[in-house]
């Protein structure tokens, strides 16, 4: 089977930096992703790492160590509509391609 | 506008009933899904359909039935035997077998057991 761990809630203030950790163990591995959902919506597709390292778009980071089997989303100069739920998922069914998702952590920024 | 589609979006049954839930997407995407989300729990699958006329179980199928007759087209049938069915249901698709795997979510469809 697979697992993925992720804090439940992180808190920060506006402008600030805040680090949302990922680790998983899958029997498989084809991929990380990250994904953001505002309350009752639908969740978007932030970022996906294949391979180790950092991939940057914008103020969202992401960041891969395969033999950790551990993943960061990282946000910079946090804004009032970056609280929402963020997941991680993993793609461990290589023929399907399909993800599965962590229980989300909840990011509460103040101002 | 490209996208998905999914209604009603808050849904009420009475327990014993069968509900479905439509889903329709304009992108001509293969693949389909669909989710449940549960507080704290993230998003678990259902089914998923990655080409028309053919669907699998996901991880919690039971109690649940789909149907591919459309590429557009991937209505979920919460029936009876959903012992729980009370939960935010999450239609997605996605081109298929693409590198980075993007699902693109619709707005979702709570449903309510009275």
């Amino acid at each position: 089977g697979q697992s993925l761990e992720q804090p439940s809630e992180v808190t920060a203030v506006e402008g600030a930096i805040v680090q949302i950790n990922c680790t998983y163990q899958t029997s498989g591995f084809y991929g990380l992703s990250w994904y953001q959902q505002h309350d009752g919506g639908a969740p978007t597709f932030l970022s996906y790492n294949a391979l180790d390292g950092l991939e940057e778009t914008g103020r969202f980071s992401s960041f891969l160590s395969r033999s950790d089997s551990y993943g960061y989303l990282l946000l910079q100069e946090l804004q009032m509509k970056d609280s929402a739920s963020y997941f991680c998922a993993v793609r461990d069914r290589g023929g399907s391609y399909i993800p599965t998702f962590g229980r989300g952590t909840s990011l509460i920024v103040h101002p | 506008d490209g996208g998905i589609t999914q209604s009603p979006k808050y849904l009420f049954r009475k327990e014993g009933q069968n509900v479905t839930l439509s889903c329709e997407q304009n992108l001509n995407h293969d693949a389909m899904y669909w989710y449940r989300q549960d507080p704290g729990q993230g998003l678990r699958l259902i089914y998923y359909s990655q080409i028309v006329n053919d669907f699998q179980k996901g991880d919690i199928a039971e109690g649940y039935s789909v149907s591919r007759e459309k590429k557009e087209s991937f209505p979920l049938t919460v029936t009876s035997a959903q012992k729980n069915p009370t939960a935010f249901y999450l239609c997605a698709s996605s081109i298929g077998q693409t590198y980075t795997g993007e699902l693109f979510f619709g707005e979702g469809s709570r449903l309510t057991v009275l």
